[in-house]
């Protein structure tokens, strides 16, 4: 079992450039998260997938899309990076919470992407 | 709206001395608390979780937090750090609508020898 994985692990763009950030798990997860990690600022919920074919906002969704590709993917897209997305950006998933929202079983994190605007 | 709140931003603790991280958070109703750790350079890792009953809540890693309503606190404890605990510590709270965890900032840790 891999977990959860991303790709890339480190990434450079240049203002306006566009990416998609890739996330995949192996554990058969109904849900899926983008977050991202400033300093000083914990995490913060970019988007969610509570189960396949379905995906919501977050807490800071502007200048991001999301598409959840199947059961096992959920990517996150920048269209035009800007040196405000500059971050660390964070995959996790988790198992439906039977009886309960769907947070309520533990989150699996990836490793994250470093992801530098300049 | 719901909050949490680290109100330590770095804390240092010697090795085999005990250890209490804070945590405070803000919700109407039974909140549903956790704790995650992360490494340096590595993803988040859960140590424990808090839903109803005992108040008192055993994780991995030797690690154990408190609920108190009456504070509206679920801190960490550790009895005796070891230096590999040092790592960067969230306190987080399901949201109301049940659809992700609200972040504290973090409290990182360091472990003097």
């Amino acid at each position: 079992n891999a977990g959860v994985t991303q790709t890339p692990k480190f990434q450079v763009l240049k203002t306006g450039q566009s990416m998609t950030l890739q996330c995949a798990q192996d554990m058969n997860h109904n849900s899926m998260y983008w977050y991202r990690q400033d300093p000083g600022m914990g995490l913060r919920l970019i988007y969610y997938s509570a189960s396949e074919g379905t995906t919501d906002k977050g807490e800071v969704p502007n200048g991001y899309n999301v598409s959840r590709l199947n059961k096992r993917e959920f990517s996150l897209r920048l269209e035009s990076a800007a040196p405000s997305q500059t971050s660390v950006y964070f995959c996790a998933s988790s198992e439906a919470w039977s009886g309960g929202p769907f947070w309520g079983n533990e989150q699996f994190f990836g490793p994250g992407t470093r992801l530098t605007v300049l | 709206a719901q909050s949490v709140t680290q109100p330590d931003i770095h804390i240092t603790v010697s090795e085999g001395a005990s250890l209490e991280l804070r945590c405070n958070y803000s919700y109407g109703a039974t909140p549903y608390l956790f704790w995650y750790v992360q490494s340096p350079g590595q993803g988040l890792q859960l140590l424990l979780k808090y839903f109803s009953g005992d108040t008192l809540v055993q994780g991995i890693k030797g690690f154990e937090a408190e609920f108190k309503r009456s504070q509206s606190s679920f801190n960490l404890r550790k009895p005796s750090v070891h230096w590999s605990d040092a790592a960067e510590y969230f306190c987080a709270v399901g949201n109301q609508a049940g659809t992700a965890l609200i972040f504290g900032k973090g409290t990182t840790l360091s472990v003097s020898s």
